[in-house]
């Protein structure tokens, strides 16, 4: 049973272009993040939600629209790709805020053409 | 502006030896401290979360949390090959929902 699973795995695509990522975890969690990894391998948050209420929204293009329809899933929207946006996208949940450790998903590899 | 800041390394250790990996934080109201490891194409997994001043061991884990001295470090006993991997150690600042996470330390455990 995966645990915090996101699709798709990889994605390539154009500059320019518009692209979704979801995620979704089974274990119950209230909390769901999304996070960009770099090339440098930098882990650094962009949003929070907490039961479908956004509660982090760090300093993020807004070509970057992160949705919750309901606890248990966390949607990323990307508007006008750019070349800078090449990286893994971590999506992760806790069992609330402040001090749970973080569950993981496999990832989601975008490279922008 | 909150930091945290570890030696990205390679660590190089042999098999069987104790690695030792240090991560130090500028806020001091730091109060959840957390490794994490990470193999190379794959995400972060949970190794160990601390909160109070003082060791916490978990098999051949160990972390201790200074908090006068703003450090927390993981010891790995025993290591073995399949501990080479980057170590990311994560804060959580008292009243904050963000963790901030360090920019890794790689471990290279050669037999």
């Amino acid at each position: 049973d995966t645990a915090v699973s996101q699709t798709p795995k990889y994605l390539v695509t154009q500059m320019g272009n518009d692209k979704s990522i979801k995620c979704e975890q089974n274990l119950g969690h209230d909390t769901m993040y999304w996070y960009k990894q770099d090339s440098k391998k930098f882990l650094k948050i962009m949003f929070s939600y907490n039961n479908k209420e956004l509660i982090i929204n760090e300093t993020v293009p807004n070509r970057f629209s992160p949705k919750s329809p309901d606890k248990a899933h966390l949607n990323l929207h990307i508007n006008s790709l750019e070349l800078g946006d090449s990286a893994v996208y971590f999506c992760a949940s806790s069992a609330g805020t402040g001090n749970q450790p973080q569950h993981f998903g496999d990832g989601t590899r975008l490279s922008i053409l | 502006q909150k930091e945290v800041e570890q030696n990205s390394g390679p660590l190089s250790v042999p098999e069987g030896a104790i690695a030792s990996l240090n991560c130090t934080y500028s806020d001091r109201g730091s109060q959840s401290f957390f490794w994490y490891r990470q193999y190379s194409g794959k995400s972060p997994e949970l190794i160990m979360f601390i909160y109070s001043n003082g060791d916490k061991e978990d098999g051949r884990f160990t972390a201790q949390l200074n908090k006068a001295s703003q450090y927390v470090s993981l010891l790995i006993r025993d290591s073995q090959p399949s501990d080479s991997a980057t170590y990311l150690c994560a804060v959580i600042v008292q009243g904050s929902y963000i963790p901030t996470f360090g920019r890794g330390t790689s471990l290279i455990v050669h037999p």
